[in-house]
């Protein structure tokens, strides 16, 4: 089955600096990846995905995140963070060939200070 | 707003008791997911099922189970509770063929705290 992992439970950044938050993936067939972010006690809210073509992929409120095939990994990043983006940021993947469940990583909490 | 309603939102209850969460997909959605989030704990996929039929398991106890009604809402129930049942548990829905564009829907979750 297909897994992700997302190595830094917590990522802190100043207000105005670049951020990324990693994630990596396992899966037998061709990846749909995706970035959700949780703001506390709210459902997950989708930023953005990648399914095929241009390896950067852009989303909503300013994110992107690329996808490198040969390191089986799918950065989130911003090139200025906000205080309001802090909040708990999860990747996930669907292995579209196989399934359609999708499998999501333990998450990364983002604090970015003022 | 992603469409996805779930039911309720805040439940307590005692240990040993059963309840049910309810969920109702985006309009034409055929799969409903239920993921299961422990405090401080990522997502776990619990079960999907795809127009009434299960097709996907995930770490769904044999305490729990789950069915998707011909109207296409989902129900999840959990039975003879345990204090570590306490989570927020979401649904989420997304649609098929040429309509999927393969992000998933998520409610805004049904906490349950068992006491």
């Amino acid at each position: 089955a297909q897994s992700v992992a997302q190595p830094e439970d917590q990522v802190n950044v100043a207000e105005g600096n670049p951020l990324t938050v990693k994630c990596t993936y396992s899966v037998s067939g061709n990846p749909y990846l995706f970035w959700y972010v949780q703001y506390p006690n709210r459902g997950l809210q989708f930023l953005l995905k990648y399914i095929t073509g241009d390896n950067l992929v852009k989303g909503s409120y300013g994110f992107e995140a690329e996808f490198n095939k040969s390191q089986t990994s799918f950065h989130l990043k911003k090139p200025s963070a906000l205080v309001s983006d802090s909040a708990l940021y999860f990747c996930a993947v669907r292995d579209m060939d196989n399934n359609n469940d999708m499998r999501f990583g333990a998450g990364t909490r983002l604090t970015v200070k003022p | 707003d992603s469409g996805v309603t779930q039911t309720p939102k805040h439940l307590i209850t005692a240990t040993g008791q059963r309840v049910t969460l309810r969920c109702s997909p985006r309009s034409g959605d055929l799969s409903v997911y239920w993921y299961q989030q422990s405090l401080d704990q990522g997502l776990q996929f619990l079960i999907q099922y795809y127009n009434g039929e299960e097709r996907a398991k995930g770490n769904i106890l044999e305490r729990f189970s789950a069915q998707q009604f011909p109207d296409l809402h989902s129900e999840l129930n959990l039975s003879s509770l345990e204090l570590g049942d306490s989570a927020l548990y979401f649904c989420a829905s997304s649609a098929q063929g040429q309509g999927n564009t393969g992000e998933l829907f998520f409610g805004e979750g049904s906490r349950l705290t068992v006491l």
